[in-house]
């Protein structure tokens, strides 16, 4: 069992469409990120959460700690928001401090007009 | 501001050769992350540096290596290329790496191909 679960792997939404993308983590983690991947490879990242919500423009994260359980939501998607978006744990070590990442498999969004 | 520099993009190299690929941090990030990307694997942690010294590895063999210098660049090398070190290698910079950690920013990677 991988220590990030990502759901669903490919979305296929119409334009204005509203959009979840699940993760769940089974590792101790210090933060857990939102990234995106668009074709080329070059990677953003969007969200870096360490508890409860976060917003910006049409994107919504939110982070349960207790269920190791966080969302990615999109409202009103548009065909720009078509790419890779990825779950990333910040792993929480063995008491001493890292910034390795663990990742999700992503999930593959296609917002059609 | 500079964003992370990764050279080269693209990199074709034949088996059995050894490449090394440079990334150079947004300036003032200290703490520099490798990752592997396939189509099989996923993105994977190779290892992270912070003040010139490794502080993770991922499970890699041992013919992957980086290194960190005193400006922060960082190199990794991978020697006696095989067919499935073929992927897209990203490095990530943060400013520190354990209190104040703010997040990261991505390269655009250099793609590797062994044939």
């Amino acid at each position: 069992k991988n220590e990030v679960e990502q759901s669903p792997q490919n979305l296929t939404a119409q334009e204005g469409e509203f959009i979840t993308i699940n993760c769940s983590y089974s590792v101790g983690i210090s933060a857990l990120h939102w990234l995106q991947q668009h074709p080329g490879g070059g990677i953003v990242s969007l969200f870096m959460l360490s508890s409860g919500k976060k917003k910006h423009g049409r994107l919504i994260a939110t982070i349960n700690i207790q269920e190791k359980h966080s969302s990615l939501h999109i409202t009103a998607s548009h065909p720009r928001d078509s790419a890779v978006y990825i779950c990333a744990v910040r792993w929480g070590g063995y008491g001493g401090a890292t910034n390795k990442l663990i990742f999700g498999t992503g999930t593959l969004l296609a917002v059609q007009p | 501001k500079a964003g992370v520099t990764q050279t080269p993009r693209y990199l074709i190299k034949t088996r059995g050769q050894q490449v090394t690929l440079s990334c150079s941090p947004i300036s003032g990030h200290r703490s520099v992350s490798w990752y592997q990307q396939t189509p099989g694997q996923g993105l994977q942690f190779l290892f992270e540096y912070f003040s010139e010294t490794q502080r993770n590895k991922g499970n890699f063999p041992g013919r992957f290596s980086g290194r960190q210098f005193s400006n922060s660049r960082s190199e990794m090398n991978v020697s006696t290329l095989e067919l499935g070190d073929s992927a897209l290698y990203l490095c990530a910079s943060s400013l520190v790496w354990d209190r104040g950690f703010n997040g990261y920013t991505f390269g655009s990677g250099t793609r590797l191909t062994v044939v």
